[in-house]
């Protein structure tokens, strides 16, 4: 079955980076896409990035544009997100997400900014 | 970038009862392959997002058939036919035609 695990949520101080990563199991990895999309708390959906199959293309929203990263190792099925210059408004949970149609999320994982 | 715009933000529903979202794009959501892009998810209560719908209308595997999508254009509703104790949650809409993607606000559902 389709898996998605998303790791390397912490609580970090603001200006600090946080890699994220998103192992995926169940599917063949290299035919999709994969997002990120992230919830404040209390708070309502916003996607984050999306990095195509082949990791060739990538797009992010134009708030964390230059801090984010998305990325890919299709030899270890794993999204990567690093985060640079955290903020305070950044503190969310993070889901990993598959395919254009965003038919399946993670269980996410917590990112919290705080000096 | 596209505004969704759902309502109503509360939705209090007596079981059995039937439940409607809409939800509005600023913009058409008609892409240039000749389809709509407009996918609603259900978030319960401590849970991950889980996609209902896709592409308007079509309903995900293992989605009870009381859920069901329709609309066109910049226009969409969600309808719950008779809703049930387990259907409490958050409802999204998202809309993937455009960047970037944007989500409506959710809809909160709850049993009176």
């Amino acid at each position: 079955q389709v898996q998605l695990v998303e790791s390397g949520g912490n609580v970090v101080q603001p200006g600090r980076s946080l890699r994220l990563s998103c192992a995926a199991s169940g599917f063949t990895f290299t035919n999709y896409v994969i997002h990120w999309v992230r919830q404040a708390p209390g708070k309502g959906l916003e996607w984050v990035a999306t990095v195509s199959n082949d990791g060739s293309k990538n797009y992010y929203v134009d708030s964390v544009r230059g801090r984010f990263t998305i990325s890919r190792d299709n030899s270890k099925n794993t999204v990567y997100l690093q985060i640079d210059s955290l903020r305070i408004e950044d503190t969310a949970v993070y889901y990993c997400v598959r395919d254009w149609l965003f038919d399946y999320w993670g269980q996410g994982t917590l990112v919290t900014v705080s000096s | 970038d596209v505004v969704m715009t759902q309502s109503p933000l509360s939705l209090p529903v007596t079981l059995g009862q039937p439940a409607s979202i809409s939800c509005r794009s600023s913009q058409s959501l008609v892409y240039s392959d000749g389809n709509t892009y407009l996918n609603w998810f259900q978030q319960r209560p401590g849970q991950s997002p889980r996609r209902l719908i896709y592409k308007v209308s079509n309903r995900d595997s293992g989605v009870p058939d009381r859920f069901s999508g329709s609309g066109s254009g910049t226009d969409f509703t969600l309808e719950i036919s008779r809703v049930e104790a387990e259907d409490v949650g958050l409802y999204y809409c998202m809309q993937g035609t455009h960047w970037p993607r944007t989500f409506g606000q959710g809809t909160k559902v709850e049993i009176k």
